[in-house]
């Protein structure tokens, strides 16, 4: 059992470059979020998706987009990379109700040069 | 608007000992309130969570947490620390009525000395 999939594991990008960075999952969840994690600041939402076809932004959404291909995919993108984008970047689904749980793949560490 | 604060970024404590990491949380009704842990270039993993029912609540690896709805709290503890217990643990909190959307505390990183 796979659970959520995030690729790649490490990147390095220099400034004004773009990447994806995938994520999938395979619990039929109908949420799905990209946080980031900076050092004493926890995880912050970059943006989340409720529902295949919709997204929407979170607190930190700027130099972001994102597109959920389908029900197991959620695709974050960084057109133009910042050196303030360094950070690692965690996928999570979310199973819903009194039994609500999130579960994260195993992060993406992106350094911006 | 829900916050969370965790008081401490960094807890050390001795093998045996007892580990308490503290939360407090900003939420006009009670939320669901989550103990999440990360060990070293890992994800994270749920220790425990509270949604509704008991207000002490049990976990993996011996940890547990009590909701007090009147101190807006959700401290969690263990009673003797293991050294693998060494990690960064991270309360959150989600409301109700808008999804898995979680907030997060800036985390509290545990030591554990021999």
């Amino acid at each position: 059992n796979a659970g959520v999939t995030q690729t790649p594991k490490f990147q390095v990008l220099k400034t004004g470059q773009s990447m994806t960075l995938q994520c999938a999952q395979d619990m039929n969840h109908n949420s799905m979020y990209w946080y980031r994690q900076d050092p004493g600041m926890g995880l912050r939402l970059i943006y989340y998706s409720a529902s295949e076809g919709t997204t929407d932004k979170g607190e930190v959404p700027n130099g972001y987009n994102v597109s959920r291909l389908n029900k197991r995919e959620f695709s974050l993108r960084l057109e133009s990379a910042a050196p303030s984008q360094t950070s690692v970047y965690f996928c999570a689904s979310h199973s819903e109700g009194v039994r609500t749980e999130a579960f994260f793949g195993q992060g993406t560490r992106l350094t911006v040069v | 608007a829900q916050s969370v604060t965790q008081l401490g970024s960094h807890v050390s404590v001795s093998e045996g000992a007892l580990v308490l990491l503290r939360c407090n949380y900003s939420s006009s009704v009670p939320p669901y309130l989550f103990w999440y842990v990360q060990y070293p270039n890992q994800g994270l993993q749920l220790l425990l969570k509270y949604t509704t029912g008991a207000t002490l609540v049990k976990g993996i690896n011996g940890f547990e947490a009590e909701f007090k709805k009147s101190e807006t709290s959700f401290h969690l503890t263990k009673p003797s620390a293991h050294m693998s217990d060494a990690a960064e643990y991270f309360c959150a909190v989600s409301a109700r009525n808008q999804g898995g959307k979680l907030i997060f505390g800036q985390g509290t990183e545990l030591s554990v000395k021999p």
